[in-house]
């Protein structure tokens, strides 16, 4: 069964500092790769996905993520964090049947200091 | 720009009560999934659906949830009898039909508090 581990259930970063947020995932072949960011009160918005290819993918809002299939990892990244930035982020799996299905961490929610 | 919408957004019942959720995917997609989200917990899949049939659900999807496609727009989520512990936040999700476009769009998400 696929899983998704978000170690850091909260962080705290300053405005400009970089930020970087860990997923480690469980899955039994090639991962389908998502970071997903939900502000209070809303949706899930989707930053950046992977399903192939260049490692190294970019998102909206300046994320940024890296596939590394040796540490089974898919962190986010973002060289100078904003203010906006501040909300929860859930990294996910998706699954490759045709349900697709998508395994979601528990969550890192980011706090953004002035 | 195409979005996922749901109604209502706070659905407010008494346990043993039946919920009908709502959720109109984005127009040209085929594949329609909705998850929960118990406050403070991680987003949860409940159940996916194409073609007019369940594809997958999980165990939580138990016998007194059903959905359903009454007309080409809404897409429901059915609670038979609720229960304190059915109290989330729902969301809608749905993708295109193409095998690379995996990504699901999902809907602002209805907060459903039993009582």
């Amino acid at each position: 069964a696929q899983s998704v581990t978000q170690p850091d259930i909260h962080i705290t970063v300053s405005e400009g500092a970089s930020l970087e947020l860990r997923c480690n995932y469980s899955y039994g072949a090639t991962p389908y790769l998502f970071w997903y960011v939900q502000s209070p009160g809303q949706g899930l918005q989707l930053l950046l996905k992977y399903f192939s290819g260049d490692t190294l993918v970019q998102g909206i809002k300046g994320f940024e993520a890296e596939f590394k299939r040796s540490q089974s990892s898919f962190n986010l990244r973002k060289p100078s964090v904003h203010w906006s930035d501040a909300a929860e982020y859930f990294c996910a799996v998706g699954a490759l049947n045709a349900g697709n299905m998508l395994t979601f961490g528990g969550g890192t929610r980011l706090m953004v200091k002035p | 720009e195409p979005e996922v919408t749901q109604t209502p957004s706070h659905q407010v019942t008494q346990m043993g009560q039946e919920v009908i959720l709502r959720c109109v995917p984005i127009s040209n997609h085929l594949y329609f999934y909705w998850y929960r989200q118990i406050l403070g917990q991680k987003v949860e899949f409940l159940v996916s659906f194409y073609n007019n049939e369940i594809s997958e659900k999980s165990e939580i999807f138990d016998d007194q949830f059903s959905v359903e496609r009454p007309d080409g727009s809404n897409f429901t989520l059915k609670i038979r009898s609720t229960k304190l512990e059915d109290s989330a936040m729902y969301f809608c999700a749905s993708r295109a039909a193409r095998v690379m476009l995996h990504e699901q769009f999902f809907g602002p998400g209805t907060r459903l508090t039993v009582l």
